[in-house]
């Protein structure tokens, strides 16, 4: 597509739920890249995906985040067993390369957990 | 891990102002952006930006990296301007993450 696009754009839970968030990354782009971005964090790296390659997930926060690209397109983030701390923005990346070269984000979703 | 430290935290400019944002960071990169995030969230590549100089309209960035900073400048500002702006670097060694600085909050009034 022409841009990162994510869903839903915003999502109500109760604490206890799983929740599965949605990434299309730009046609093409063979890096993808979860981040979350909350007030007191700042913005931080959860897991990157390169084409076939095996994933990194050193920024996923506890063995309650999860998450996969199917095809080498779509990227699915699920957090099981939702947390109060886990209310943030979940923003998506994708780029040409692991160079990083044409990084464009999608415009997120906000999870808020009740 | 490697650290970026930007300043100035908060910026208010009056409209027509120019504005110089830093970047430090502490370590050597492969790979230096600059982000805008506009007051809606959206997050939009300004410069992918390691070594060097880019102009792009009344943005430009300048990226020393020997000396380990970068500074964006932003000419004859507007209030479209107006958001955060964030550095962010990879190091390179073996992980294609970015690590973001705090982000510099730019208000620019009329």
């Amino acid at each position: 597509g022409a841009g990162v696009s994510q869903s839903p754009s915003n999502k109500v839970t109760e604490k206890g739920k799983d929740v599965e968030l949605r990434c299309d990354p730009i046609s093409g782009h063979t890096a993808l890249y979860w981040y979350r971005q909350s007030l007191g964090q700042g913005l931080e790296f959860l897991i990157y995906f390169q084409g076939n390659s095996a994933p990194d997930k050193s920024g996923l926060p506890s063995d309650r985040f999860s998450a996969e690209r199917t095809g080498g397109s779509v990227s699915t983030l699920t957090i099981q067993r939702t947390q109060q701390e886990d209310s943030a923005v979940y923003l998506c990346a994708s780029s040409l390369a692991v160079t990083g070269f044409g990084y464009t984000f999608g415009s997120g979703t906000r999870l808020t957990v009740v | 891990g490697i650290q970026v430290e930007q300043s100035p935290p908060d910026l208010i400019l009056q409209e027509g102002a120019n504005s110089t944002l830093r970047c430090n960071f502490s370590d050597s990169v492969n790979n230096l952006q600059w982000f805008h995030q506009n007051p809606w969230g959206q997050l939009i590549n300004l410069f992918y930006i390691p070594s060097g100089t880019k102009q792009n309209g009344r943005l430009s960035a300048t990226t020393v990296a020997t000396e380990r900073y970068s500074l964006l400048y932003i000419s004859s500002s507007q209030t479209t301007d107006s958001g955060v702006y964030f550095c962010a670097v990879d190091s390179g060694a073996g992980s294609y993450q970015l690590t973001f600085g705090k982000g510099t909050k730019l208000s620019v009034i009329p």
